[in-house]
């Protein structure tokens, strides 16, 4: 499979708990994309890399909230402790360069008890 | 996918039919759109999309419509499956600046096919 990966599918954490999330894009696009959708909305913009930059990050993005692509390839998107309101999926999108069609991964389902 | 359906419109249809889902988008500047379908515990996956210079633009079975001038999007479904079930998601993208790479969602059509 070539589409975006992400990982784990699913987490359930306890609050406070700090919580890492993977997503692995599409080979060769160099653009990656995080989104948040909760229950009956649809996906939030939370930030992009262009290579390894970090380019845009949305307000939603408090300081819990990081998300790094130190090689220009995988990324991470880690949330420290955890609260109930970032119960959530995870979405991951890739793009290739002077393309605008974002490509979204399955997600990673968040529960935070 | 995120299909609750306590406040998402709803479409409901027969095998065969043709379907049109509607999205009214907010942003004049925007200039590309573009299509999801979301399945249950899925991400989004791309239909069609079409650029600010065009008002049309067709696929395989489906075709997208722009009006600009009341920023109006419609995704049209020739001869609607039941695998066509699922939530619908239009989003929009502004030319430049801080909206590049920025998809903004529309709020989500259900969409129901029945055999």
């Amino acid at each position: 499979d070539t589409g975006v990966s992400q990982d784990p599918r699913h987490k359930i954490t306890k609050r406070g708990q700090n919580v890492t999330f993977r997503c692995d894009p599409i080979s060769e696009h160099n653009r990656l994309y995080w989104y948040r959708q909760t229950l009956g909305q649809g996906p939030e913009f939370l930030t992009y890399f262009q290579n390894e930059a970090q380019l845009e990050k949305s307000r939603l993005l408090s300081d819990r909230f990081s998300a790094e692509r130190p090689k220009g390839s995988f990324s991470t998107l880690e949330i420290q402790r955890t609260e109930q309101g970032d119960s959530a999926m995870y979405l991951c999108a890739s793009s290739l360069a002077g393309s605008r069609t974002q490509f979204f991964g399955p997600g990673t389902r968040l529960t935070v008890l | 996918g995120e299909n609750v359906g306590l406040h998402l419109p709803t479409l409901s249809v027969q095998e065969g039919d043709n379907s049109i889902i509607n999205c009214a988008y907010s942003n004049s500047a925007s200039d590309y759109f573009i299509w999801y379908k979301q399945e249950s515990g899925k991400g989004p996956q791309f239909i069609i999309d079409i650029r600010s210079n065009m008002d049309k633009r067709q696929g395989q079975r489906v075709t997208v419509l722009l009006n600009k001038t009341v920023k109006h999007l419609s995704l049209q479904i020739a001869a609607t499956q039941p695998g066509d079930s699922a939530v619908y998601f239009c989003a929009e993208e502004g030319a430049g600046g801080t909206s590049y790479g920025k998809l903004t969602f529309g709020q989500g059509t259900i969409l129901t096919v029945h055999p």
